[in-house]
């Protein structure tokens, strides 16, 4: 079964750091890109970037660029996302899902940040 | 970048009845369009790519068409289970886009 499973939900005050996973199982991880959706309480769902494992390359969403940094480590088969000082307008669920012609399916169970002082 | 604009924003639906969603392009995205299905407290599941291929279990009773800037997402006859939050994908092109959403609730 293709599965990725994300890291726990997280609470961090501004200027913290935080990075979160997004570990693949069940498919040849290498093979399938990973992108990152952000969904803010009660809103719509936003594509802020896609990594290739096989060569690490990566596009961000303009919105996105700069605020955010995502990586992978293809030896655990597992994915990030990270800030480095958070803001309590990134308060929101970030999913992670698997990508083969830039659509989603399936996706992570999601990781709720929370941010706040 | 390419906005996705979805209509309705609500759709209040008896069950049984068929809902017909609407998701609109600002310029051209050909059929690179998908839909996705979101149950409160769940993450997003895919049900159509290429803007009228089902996804992998997903039930013949959700059908998608359109081409271009137009788009529609058609569900035969609503299920208890279908009322959920339904947005669309494009991904003819950088950045990818969604729309808004369009929540499906049952009247």
């Amino acid at each position: 079964e293709v599965q990725l499973v994300q890291s726990g939900a997280e609470a961090k005050k501004p200027g913290e750091s935080l990075k979160i996973s997004c570990k693949g199982s069940g498919y040849s991880f290498n093979n399938y890109r990973i992108g990152w959706v952000r969904q803010m309480p009660g809103k719509g769902l936003e594509w802020m970037g896609i990594i290739y494992p096989a060569d690490s390359d990566i596009r961000y969403s303009p919105s996105f660029q700069g605020q955010v940094t995502i990586s992978v480590d293809k030896s655990i088969s597992t994915a990030y996302l990270q800030w480095s000082s958070l803001k309590a307008s990134d308060t929101a669920i970030y999913y992670c899902a698997r990508s083969a012609a830039n659509f989603f399916d399936p996706w992570g169970q999601g990781t709720l940040v929370t941010v706040s002082s | 970048e390419i906005v996705m604009t979805q209509s309705p924003a609500t759709l209040s639906v008896f069950p049984g009845e068929r809902a017909t969603l609407s998701c609109r392009a600002s310029q051209s995205v050909s059929r690179y369009l998908a839909w996705y299905q979101q149950k409160p407290g769940q993450a997003p599941r895919l049900l159509i790519y290429g803007a009228s291929t089902r996804a992998t279990e997903i039930p013949a009773r959700f059908s998608g068409s359109g081409s271009g800037t137009e788009f529609t997402l058609t569900i035969s006859s609503l299920q208890s289970e279908d009322f959920a939050l339904y947005s669309c994908q494009q991904y003819n092109d950088w950045p990818l886009t969604f729309g808004q959403g369009t929540k499906v609730e049952i009247k």
